[in-house]
């Protein structure tokens, strides 16, 4: 089975700079997705970003991008010119390419972030 | 469409009651998942519905619980007796076919 393991309870941040969140994960398989999700206090899952296991490079959307390694299996989400609105707990997602699999979602334990102004 | 929705927000229950919950999923999307959420943890994989079909149940998904999906729409999950380990949030989760899920808000269960 996949673990996924995120070892940074909660994090802070000032408005305006950067931080990295850590994430490690567990498997055999060659074929998988990576993701990241926001949940604010409004509860709602909101992706952030994703990352395909085939591909090399890391993706990138605005301010959020991931550092993918692939052989380590590592899978960390930086935040850049951080705002007060990402402020939200961070979740690490895995799932399988398989389709036995029902593309469900395997999701780390979180990690809070405070954005400080 | 405004996403899916889940009702109801909050379920205060007194212990051995039965709750029922339900979800409606963004319309086009075929797949629907549960999951369940405690404090200071992530989802935890409930079940999953292809259409009307429920192809996988976690082994978290005891006998006292129960999720249908009835002509491939909306879905329910039913706890009957519940006991204060219950007390959790329930997310639903719908996707078409690509890669994307879309979630609910969940419904937070106290179970007291």
């Amino acid at each position: 089975a996949q673990t996924v393991t995120q070892s940074q309870p909660e994090m802070s941040v000032q408005e305006a700079e950067t931080v990295t969140l850590s994430c490690t994960y567990d498997t055999s398989e060659s074929d998988y997705y990576l993701f990241w999700y926001k949940q604010p206090p409004s509860r709602q899952m909101i992706l952030v970003i994703r990352q395909e296991a085939y591909k090399q490079q890391n993706a990138t959307e605005n301010r959020f991008s991931v550092n993918f390694q692939k052989a380590a299996k590592s899978f960390s989400l930086k935040i850049s010119d951080s705002q007060l609105g990402d402020a939200a707990m961070y979740f690490c997602a895995y799932r399988s390419g398989s389709g036995g699999s029902n593309y469900k979602l395997t999701f780390g334990k979180g990690t809070l972030l405070t954005v400080n102004p | 469409d405004t996403g899916v929705s889940q009702d109801p927000r909050h379920k205060i229950t007194k212990r051995g009651q039965n709750v029922t919950f339900r979800c409606d999923p963004i319309s086009e999307h075929n797949r629907l998942y549960w999951y369940r959420q405690t404090l200071g943890q992530g989802p935890e994989f409930l079940t999953y519905f292809q259409n009307e079909a429920q192809l996988e149940k976690s082994r978290l998904l005891s006998d006292r619980f129960s999720a249908e999906r009835p002509k491939g729409s909306f879905s329910t999950l039913e706890i009957q007796r519940t006991e204060q380990g219950d007390s959790a949030m329930y997310l639903c989760a719908s996707r078409g076919q690509g890669y994307g899920y879309t979630f609910g808000s969940g419904t937070r269960l106290t179970v007291v």
